[in-house]
């Protein structure tokens, strides 16, 4: 079975300054790493994501996030954020052949002027 | 905008009624995922069908049951509501078959409060 640890529920920040919000995950097979943004009452949005290759991956919004399979981590970072980032964050995976994803409880990102 | 569309957007059920909830996939996909994601926690895979077939199930109660049509728009059926069943529920699409299902596109979800 595959989990995710969110490691942060909250995270406050200053507007313009950098961010990382880390995804610690458990699995015995190679997964696909996700992570989505949420804003308040809508679905969830994919920010990127890692299949394979280059460990760096870029995504929408300047976030960017690196796989690193030692430390079974996908942490997110974003180097300067804005108020409208303010927003909760999921970090996910996948089986390569299997449909369902495995969600962490999320990252609460407030971005304070 | 991702193409998935759920309805209806917000419900207010009494205890132990039934309810249907609707997702429409986004264009040229074959695969629906449902997921319940209850306030504060991350979504929980309730199943999933391919091509109208259930294709993997979560850790929910027979209650929790679905069905996926020709046109691979998908129905979830939550019979005998509780009031724990209150939760946002996720619908996503995607292409499915195996390795080539890299990405799941989620629509805007349900929000259904039992009372």
């Amino acid at each position: 079975a595959q989990s995710v640890t969110q490691l942060d529920s909250q995270v406050p920040v200053f507007e313009e300054a950098p961010v990382e919000l880390r995804c610690n995950y458990s699995s015995s097979v190679s997964v696909y790493l996700f992570w989505y943004v949420q804003y308040p009452n809508q679905g969830l949005q994919l920010l990127l994501k890692y299949l394979s290759g280059s460990t760096l991956v870029k995504g929408i919004n300047g976030f960017e996030a690196e796989f690193n399979k030692s430390q079974t981590s996908f942490h997110l970072r974003k180097p300067s954020v804005h108020i409208s980032d303010t927003a909760e964050y999921f970090c996910a995976v996948r089986l390569l052949n299997a449909g369902k994803s495995t969600f962490g409880d999320g990252t609460t990102l407030t971005v304070k002027p | 905008e991702t193409g998935v569309t759920q309805s209806p957007t917000h419900l207010i059920k009494t205890r132990g009624q039934q309810v249907t909830l609707r997702c429409s996939s986004q264009s040229g996909h074959n695969t629906v995922s449902w997921y319940q994601q209850a306030l504060g926690q991350g979504p929980q895979f309730i199943f999933q069908y391919y091509r109208e077939e259930e294709n993997g199930r979560g850790n929910f109660p027979p209650r929790f049951s679905g069905l996926q049509f020709p046109n691979y728009s998908s129905e979830l059926n939550v019979n005998a509501l509780e009031l724990d069943d209150s939760a946002l529920y996720l619908c996503a699409s995607s292409r499915g078959g195996g390795a080539s299902d890299t990405e799941a596109f989620f629509g805007q979800g349900t929000r259904l409060t039992v009372v």
